[in-house]
């Protein structure tokens, strides 16, 4: 079945820091989906991407999808506390709405 | 903007007992719902997608007289776990797509459900 990898698993950085996770299926995605989930908490929607090579920014976070589709980053600038919390992707496959999480990677940001 | 909610949040049983959890889409209706289920330090497993008026349909290896999921209007799915064991103690999280039924619809989430079984 369609597996969904991500590493780091775990990266501490300092305040101000950048931070990248990265996202590797083993299939070719329809969309790729970008969750955060506090600690304690439920996952919260980010952004979806759809096209091929595509590229969204939302203030400091940048989300990328790779040109053959199985692929995705998410890249934040200058890390902040408030950033603390674990980065999932999910893939979608087709045209159904079903995803599959990713493994998922914990950012813990100090001052 | 859509919001899910899921009762109880916590519950704490005995083994051998059966619980029910709720999911509600608030203010949008919900032709398909998921269930998810997390244990600690783990990513998210999809254990079942839920259509409403119809049977559910289970990932492979959720056995499914166990987790019995009911969705039976748009605004409401139920999964119950039946005979619960220690082991079914997780972290139970249910998300809600607006209808369109197609990938660029938005799952919303639920605040999850933490089930312990002792």
């Amino acid at each position: 079945g369609q597996q969904v990898m991500q590493i780091p698993q775990y990266q501490h950085v300092q305040e101000g820091e950048d931070f990248t996770t990265y996202c590797n299926s083993s299939t070719t995605l329809s969309n790729i989906q970008w969750y955060k989930q506090r600690p304690g908490g439920h996952p919260v929607f980010l952004i979806q991407l759809v096209k091929s090579g595509e590229v969204k920014k939302q203030k400091r976070l940048t989300f990328q999808f790779g040109e053959a589709k199985k692929n995705s980053s998410l890249h934040i600038t200058a890390t902040q506390t408030t950033d603390v919390g674990t980065y999932f992707c999910a893939g979608g496959a087709g045209t159904a709405s079903k995803l599959t999480f990713g493994t998922g990677t914990r950012l813990q940001v100090t001052l | 903007g859509a919001v899910v909610s899921q009762h109880p949040s916590r519950v704490i049983c005995k083994s051998g007992t059966s619980v029910k959890i709720e999911c509600r889409s608030l203010d949008f209706q919900a032709t398909t719902m998921f269930w998810y289920r997390q244990f600690p330090k783990q990513s998210l497993m999809l254990m079942a997608t839920s259509n409403e008026g119809s049977k559910a349909t289970y990932e492979q290896g959720v056995e499914k007289d166990k987790f019995l999921i009911n969705h039976a209007s748009l605004t409401l799915s139920t999964l119950t776990v039946t005979s619960a064991h220690p082991e079914d103690s997780s972290f139970y999280i249910c998300s809600a797509e607006s209808g369109l039924r197609t990938f660029t619809d938005t799952q919303y989430f639920g605040p999850g459900t933490r089930l312990t079984v002792l």
